[in-house]
């Protein structure tokens, strides 16, 4: 069965850092492009970060270029998400999700983590 | 970017009703056209991908359809777990993937 738990999200300061943990299960995580994707409270979805199976590409949304980093450690099967330099707007519930199209064109999200919640507060 | 918008924002319908939404890009997108679907407080769950391939395990009653700008998602007889919101999302432009704002359906 196909897991992905989140962690590492909680309460920091504007200006302040974390890094969000996705623990991936039940498939060979080495051979999947992995997602973030974040939903400020009561709003949609936005697309945030796209790490690629190896590691070795990476790509990021306009709102959080230069101050977010994804990176993943295969041989843990965990895919990290490093936030820096927090602002209030970057509230939200995180989730990781696989993509088993390799973030080319026709891809899409199968299977989604739980989320976590990160709050970003004086 | 790719922009995406969703009509209507939000429905009322009863259960066995038949219910359409509709996804619209601002640019052709093919068939890279995917749709999830949200409770309060869960993850998305992908539903339809490419535009009209269900994905495993997913009921037959969701269907979708549509190519370049114009998308639907259908419910054939809406059941009490389908009310939710429903999310479409592109994935031509990628990685740089956008989704639209949502349509939420509620009991009549």
């Amino acid at each position: 069965e196909v897991q992905l738990l989140e962690s590492g999200g909680g309460l920091v300061r504007p200006g302040g850092s974390l890094r969000l943990s996705c623990a991936a299960s039940g498939f060979t995580f080495s051979t999947y492009a992995m997602s973030w994707v974040r939903q400020a409270p009561g709003k949609g979805l936005e697309w945030v970060s796209a790490v690629s199976g190896s590691g070795a590409r990476t790509y990021y949304a306009d709102s959080v270029q230069g101050r977010f980093t994804g990176s993943r450690d295969n041989s843990k099967n965990t895919l990290f998400l490093q936030l820096n330099s927090l602002r209030a707007d970057d509230t939200a519930v995180y989730y990781c999700a696989r993509d088993p199209g390799a973030a080319a064109a026709g891809t899409r999200f199968d299977y989604w983590g739980q989320g976590t919640l990160v709050t970003v507060s004086s | 970017d790719i922009q995406m918008t969703q009509s209507p924002s939000s429905l009322s319908a009863s259960v066995g009703d038949r219910v359409t939404i509709t996804c619209r890009a601002s640019q052709s997108i093919s068939s890279y056209l995917n749709w999830y679907q949200q409770t309060p407080g869960k993850a998305p769950k992908l539903l339809i991908y490419a535009a009209s391939s269900l994905q495993s395990g997913v009921p037959s009653r969701f269907s979708g359809s549509g190519s370049g700008t114009d998308f639907t998602l259908t419910i054939s007889s809406l059941q009490p777990e389908d009310f939710a919101t429903y999310y479409c999302q592109q994935s031509y432009n990628t990685p740089r993937f956008t989704f639209g704002p949502g349509t939420k359906v509620d009991i009549k």
